[in-house]
C-alpha cells in the first residue's frame, strides 16, 4: 500500500530564511508526487506536482521540491521564507489512478519575524 | 481556482440525524472525491466516483455513501451521524487519471456532530 510521511509536524523558520520540509513515500510504481499548501479555514491549494522528466520542479510562490528516487524522497524547498508562507504543508503520492492521491498528516510552518 | 462550490459550508447536527453534503463543480470533470480532514491524520479519502453512478470506496468508508447522478454534482451522506464523524469535508476534482491527474480541491465543509 501507498503511503506517504512527512516526518516534522511543525517548523519554525525566521523570517528571510531557508526552508526545507521533508517527504517521504512509499510506493510500488513509479509515483505521481504532489505538495499543496493550506491556509486555515481554507482548501488546499496546489504548490507544484512532479510525473516525470526534470527531477527539480518549479512551483508557484517561489517553491521548489527535487525528486530522489533512490531515497524515495521528495522534499519541498524555498531560499527565502516569508511570513506569509505560515500555513499547513502536505506532501501526496499517487499512481495516476482514479482513487485519488494518498496524503502524508501535514507539517505546520511558523514563520518567526 | 477550480469551480468547486461545497454546501454547507458549516453544519451544527444531532448524533443519529442523516446528514448530506454536496458538491457541484462547473469543470466537467470526470473524477470526484470526498475526503476528511482531521488533526493527525492528513486528509483520507472516504469516496470516490469515476462516472455518473460510477463510485467506489476510500480508506475511510465505514458510515458514508455517495451518490453522482450527474457530472456535476457529488453527495456525501452520513447516514447516522456520529460524533466520530465530526470533521472537515473536503470535495475534490480531477479531468483524467494517469499522467497529469492532479486533484483540484473546494474549500471544504465544516461539520459538528453533538
Amino acid at each position: 500500500a501507498q503511503s506517504v510521511t512527512q516526518p516534522d509536524i511543525h517548523i519554525t523558520v525566521s523570517e528571510g530564511a531557508s526552508l526545507e520540509l521533508r517527504c517521504n513515500y512509499s510506493y510500488g510504481a513509479t509515483p505521481y508526487l504532489f505538495w499543496y499548501v493550506q491556509s486555515p479555514g481554507q482548501g488546499l491549494q496546489l504548490l507544484l506536482k512532479y510525473f516525470s522528466g526534470d527531477t527539480l520542479v518549479q512551483g508557484i510562490k517561489g517553491f521548489e521540491a527535487e525528486f530522489k528516487r533512490s531515497q524515495s524522497s521528495f522534499n519541498l524547498r524555498k531560499p527565502s521564507v516569508h511570513w506569509s508562507d505560515a500555513a499547513e504543508y502536505f506532501c501526496a503520492v499517487g499512481g495516476g489512478g482514479a482513487d485519488g492521491l494518498t496524503f502524508g498528516k501535514g507539517t505546520h510552518l511558523i514563520i518567526q519575524p | 481556482d477550480a469551480g468547486i462550490t461545497q454546501s454547507p459550508r458549516h453544519k451544527v447536527t444531532e448524533t443519529g440525524t442523516p446528514v448530506t453534503l454536496r458538491c457541484h463543480q462547473t469543470e466537467n470533470h470526470r473524477y470526484m472525491y470526498w475526503y476528511r480532514q482531521d488533526p493527525g491524520h492528513g486528509l483520507r479519502l472516504i469516496h470516490y466516483s469515476y462516472g455518473v453512478k460510477d463510485t467506489d470506496k476510500g480508506e475511510v468508508s465505514d458510515g458514508y455513501s455517495v451518490s453522482r447522478s450527474k457530472t456535476e454534482d457529488f453527495l456525501l451522506t452520513l447516514e447516522s451521524a456520529t460524533s466520530s464523524q465530526t470533521s472537515v469535508y473536503f470535495c475534490a476534482i480531477s479531468d483524467r487519471a494517469g499522467s497529469g491527474n492532479t486533484i483540484y480541491f473546494g474549500e471544504g465543509s465544516w461539520l459538528t456532530v453533538v
